[in-house]
């Protein structure tokens, strides 16, 4: 069963901290995403990959950055948390625009205090 | 205005009623996507669209392109159809853009 898998389903953090959220895919994907979603506001990107080492803003990156240097492996960095990037963090994956081609994780809720 | 909104925002039906969730745009696609969230989260493909209409088991999902518009229809509903249903739509610079979500509450 193919999969996209977030490394943690539920977070607290402190203001401040540098924090890491790490998505894995095994389906050889090159496009790997990273978007928050919050209630009202719906799914918003922050930041895509098309390739390993390749990054692109997407409408909301202020305040992240991200790590591609495996083709499986994407990193969203929160270089000091704070309190309004609390939120629901979903990674995606896709190869083509295809049916069942693009492919979610479960989702990491973050907390930041 | 949003590019992509989605109608219903909430929705409660009994169970065995068919249900359908509407979805207008106003840009230009490539593709349209009918995403599911189940409470938790995760999120899982239905159905991607560029014309017509298409059907996996209870769910059917169709576009009319010169109209703007799709839909996404569940023929006798169950309590675990309840979840969120998202439209999401590929536009013409290959940038996804997402409706708010529309959530369906299937009651036993």
């Amino acid at each position: 069963d193919v999969k996209v898998t977030q490394s943690s389903r539920y977070l607290v953090k402190r203001t401040g901290e540098k924090v890491f959220l790490e998505c894995v895919q095994d389906m050889d994907h090159e496009n790997m995403f990273w978007y928050r979603q919050d209630p009202g506001l719906g799914l918003r990107l922050i930041y895509f990959s098309y390739d390993v080492k390749m990054k692109e803003k997407g409408d909301i990156p202020e305040g992240y950055s991200v790590s591609r240097e495996k083709k499986e492996r994407f990193s969203l960095i929160l270089e000091s948390a704070s309190t309004n990037q609390t939120s629901m963090y979903l990674c995606a994956s896709s190869s083509v625009w295809v049916d069942y081609g693009y492919t979610f994780g479960s989702g990491t809720r973050l907390t930041v205090v | 205005k949003n590019e992509v909104e989605q109608s219903p925002q909430n929705l409660t039906a009994q169970e065995g009623e068919f249900i359908t969730i509407n979805c207008s745009y106003s840009v230009g696609i490539s593709a349209l996507h009918w995403l599911q969230q189940h409470p938790g989260g995760g999120i899982v493909s239905l159905f991607m669209l560029s014309s017509g209409k298409k059907k996996h088991g209870r769910l059917i999902a169709t576009i009319n392109i010169q109209e703007k518009h799709s839909s996404l229809h569940i023929t006798a509903s169950h309590p675990r159809d309840s979840a969120v249903y998202i439209c999401a739509v590929l536009n013409r610079d290959d940038k996804i853009i997402f409706g708010k979500g529309t959530r369906l509450h299937i009651l036993p």
